[in-house]
């Protein structure tokens, strides 16, 4: 099992970038690593995955160093809108060995004026 | 829109009575959840059903029984309802590589 460790919590200023990091220690080789992004009253969504290096889409970028013990979720020119929870995930669902693999309590981003 | 739709989307109990949450998901995904979230806290995994047939309990499964009635369909049955339930409910499907994709998710309360 894959366990994850992220801090509970980070504030930010609007226009800011930030950097959240996620401890995988344990990741295994075909684990994949995915953030997910939880608003209040909302299922939690996808941001982004990755497998290693860096990975970019239009919200946010990924950093994943080569031995893949931790990966960083970059949002640049942050709004207040991105104010949030924020999940790590590593692997996908049950794996081989039948363990569950678990959302954790995330991030809570504060973003303020 | 594909996606995982979720019934009701809020629901008030008395405390021992019995309802069902009805999740549904049409990605054709093979893996299905029910989580529970409460007030400030991260998501609570009940039950997973990791394909069509197969059952296996999550984190904090008492109370709640499942059923996986097709690969589409994933509900979660409270028997007899406790204030310690109440919560928000959300179901989730996933796939290798696809991700999680989440309902909007059940908001419950037992009184």
């Amino acid at each position: 099992l894959a366990k994850t460790t992220q801090p509970i919590s980070m504030d930010s200023y609007e226009g800011q970038e930030v950097n959240i990091t996620c401890s995988h220690n344990n990741i295994a080789t075909n684990d994949y690593i995915t953030w997910y992004q939880q608003f209040p009253s909302q299922g939690p969504r996808f941001i982004i995955q990755g497998y290693k290096t860096k990975v970019t889409n239009e919200v946010a970028s990924l950093f994943i160093p080569a031995d893949r013990k931790s990966s960083t979720l970059s949002l640049p020119r942050v709004s207040l809108s991105d104010t949030a929870v924020y999940y790590c995930l590593v692997g996908d669902g049950v794996d081989n060995a039948g363990n569950m693999l678990t959302f954790g309590g995330g991030t809570r981003l504060m973003v303020k004026p | 829109n594909a996606g995982v739709t979720q019934t009701p989307k809020f629901q008030v109990l008395k405390t021992g009575q019995s309802m069902t949450l009805q999740c549904a998901q049409d990605m054709n995904h093979n893996s299905m959840y029910w989580y529970r979230q409460d007030p400030g806290m991260g998501l609570r995994l009940i039950y997973y059903s990791a394909s069509e047939g197969t059952t296996d309990k999550g984190e904090v499964p008492n109370g709640y029984n499942v059923s996986r009635l097709n690969k589409r369909e994933f509900s979660l049955r409270l028997e007899s309802a406790a204030p310690s339930q109440t919560s928000v409910y959300f179901c989730a499907s996933s796939e290798f590589l696809a991700g999680y994709t989440f309902g909007s998710g059940t908001r419950l309360t037992v009184v």
